[in-house]
């Protein structure tokens, strides 16, 4: 079956601290990943996505992912968190059997200290 | 280029009655695809319309309908509404089927009591 774990529920990170959230898939071939910012009482935000090619993926605002298929991860890093970074993140595979549909992790949130 | 605009933003509604949701999708973008979001949870996927027919749907009940126009403005209605209901339902628009090039609207916050 296809799914994404987002083993994290909650992580605090103090400001300019380095941050890493954690995403692995369960799907049958090579799938397409993203990851999306969600601020409160927001719509989602795509940060980055991998399709294929070089497996360490840039985003906006300096956020990175890195496939390692090995793993079935694709973790989200950023070297220097802001307070702006604090939201809820959320790791998508697809598409799903049907090819319509992305399939979502249940989301970390990030809180970020001073 | 505008984006994806939901209307309304906020709504209450009492068990057991019927809600429409509207999307109107990014400008070029042909496909439109609807999600709900419970609390403390990820998107889940409800159905997908392209040229205004449904092109796919997830493990939701027949309640879930929807629609889709010419301009490619979409509804989601949802009838005899449940507690459950509540939540946070997304558009997507997309040009073609594809997930890649997904647009999500700021989303509809509907609470049922």
């Amino acid at each position: 079956a296809q799914s994404v774990t987002q083993p994290d529920i909650h992580i605090t990170v103090s400001e300019g601290a380095s941050l890493e959230l954690r995403c692995n898939y369960s799907y049958g071939a090579t799938p397409y990943l993203f990851w999306y910012v969600q601020s409160p009482g927001q719509g989602l935000q795509l940060l980055l996505k991998y399709f294929s090619g070089d497996t360490l993926v840039q985003g906006i605002k300096g956020f990175e992912a890195e496939f390692k298929r090995s793993q079935s991860s694709f973790n989200l890093r950023k070297p220097s968190v802001h307070w702006s970074d604090a939201a809820e993140y959320f790791c998508a595979v697809g598409p799903n059997q049907a090819g319509t549909a992305l399939i979502f992790g249940k989301g970390t949130t990030l809180s970020v200290s001073s | 280029e505008t984006g994806v605009t939901q209307s309304p933003t906020h709504l209450i509604k009492t068990r057991g009655q019927q809600v429409t949701l509207r999307c109107s999708s990014q400008s070029g973008h042909n496909t439109v695809s609807w999600y709900q979001q419970a609390l403390g949870q990820g998107p889940q996927f409800i159905f997908q319309y392209y040229r205004e027919e449904e092109n796919g749907r997830g493990n939701f009940p027949p309640r879930f309908s929807g629609l889709q126009f010419p301009n490619y403005s979409s509804e989601l209605n949802v009838n005899a509404l449940e507690l459950d209901d509540s939540a946070l339902y997304l558009c997507a628009s997309s040009l073609g089927q594809a997930v890649q090039g997904y647009t999500f609207g700021s989303g509809t916050r509907l609470t049922v009591v």
